[in-house]
């Protein structure tokens, strides 16, 4: 039973760029939250995905950006680059609602820009 | 007042003692609550997940919640060095219709041999 995959694990990007990154959910979940970790912080709730449909939005500007597919699959866009846009990009799935909803994250995409 | 609470420590403890964390949070309406182990460079991992006021136990694990107080903690029984990590609390909020998580900033636990 795979758990939740990520990809790239690594990027490193300029001021300016546009980064897509891409989630899997674990098999049998529907829902995908993104979060965004700085150094020494907890991880912050950037927006959900459900229906392929964005649920709700964190505090965090219309730079950032997703998408779920039909597989619920799910993908992170940030445009227009900040220095402060560098941190660790967390997927996390949950099952269909009813069940338990505890939140199961993925590896991660270290994002560093320069 | 932040959302989520918790000490940032470092808390250490010797191999083979009791671990206590804890966790303060805002939201009287929060119904779930969540332990996530974050080892360095690594994500968070769920270990404990608590929905009822009282105690919760998973092997090593205990997970305490009172929500009068609004408090909830996670011991390790018999500490070993590799729990060595940063426990984070995260506390669920609903709204229209999503359950996001709020996290603390974690508490760094240390196990020394």
């Amino acid at each position: 039973d795979a758990g939740v995959t990520q990809s790239p694990t690594h990027l490193i990007k300029t001021r300016g760029q546009q980064v897509t990154l891409r989630c899997s959910p674990k098999s049998g979940h529907d829902t995908v939250s993104w979060y965004q970790q700085a150094l020494g912080q907890g991880p912050q709730f950037i927006f959900q995905y459900y229906e392929e449909e964005e649920r709700q939005r964190g505090n965090f500007p219309d730079r950032f950006s997703g998408h779920q597919f039909p597989n619920y699959s799910s993908e992170l866009n940030v445009n227009a680059l900040l220095l402060g846009d560098s941190a660790l990009y967390l997927c996390a799935s949950s099952p269909p609602s009813g069940t338990p909803d505890e939140q199961y994250f993925g590896p991660g995409t270290r994002l560093t820009v320069t | 007042q932040k959302e989520v609470e918790q000490n940032s420590g470092p808390l250490s403890v010797p191999e083979g003692a009791i671990a206590s964390l804890n966790c303060t949070y805002s939201d009287r309406g929060s119904q779930s609550f969540f332990w996530y182990r974050q080892y360095s460079g690594k994500s968070p991992e769920l270990i404990m997940s608590i929905y009822s006021n009282g105690d919760k136990e998973d092997g090593r694990f205990t997970a305490q919640l009172n929500k009068a107080s609004q408090y909830v903690s996670l011991l390790i029984r018999d500490s070993q060095p590799s729990d060595s990590a940063t426990y984070l609390c995260a506390v669920e909020t609903q709204s229209y219709n999503t359950d996001k998580l709020i996290f603390g900033t974690g508490t760094r636990l240390q196990v020394f041999p």
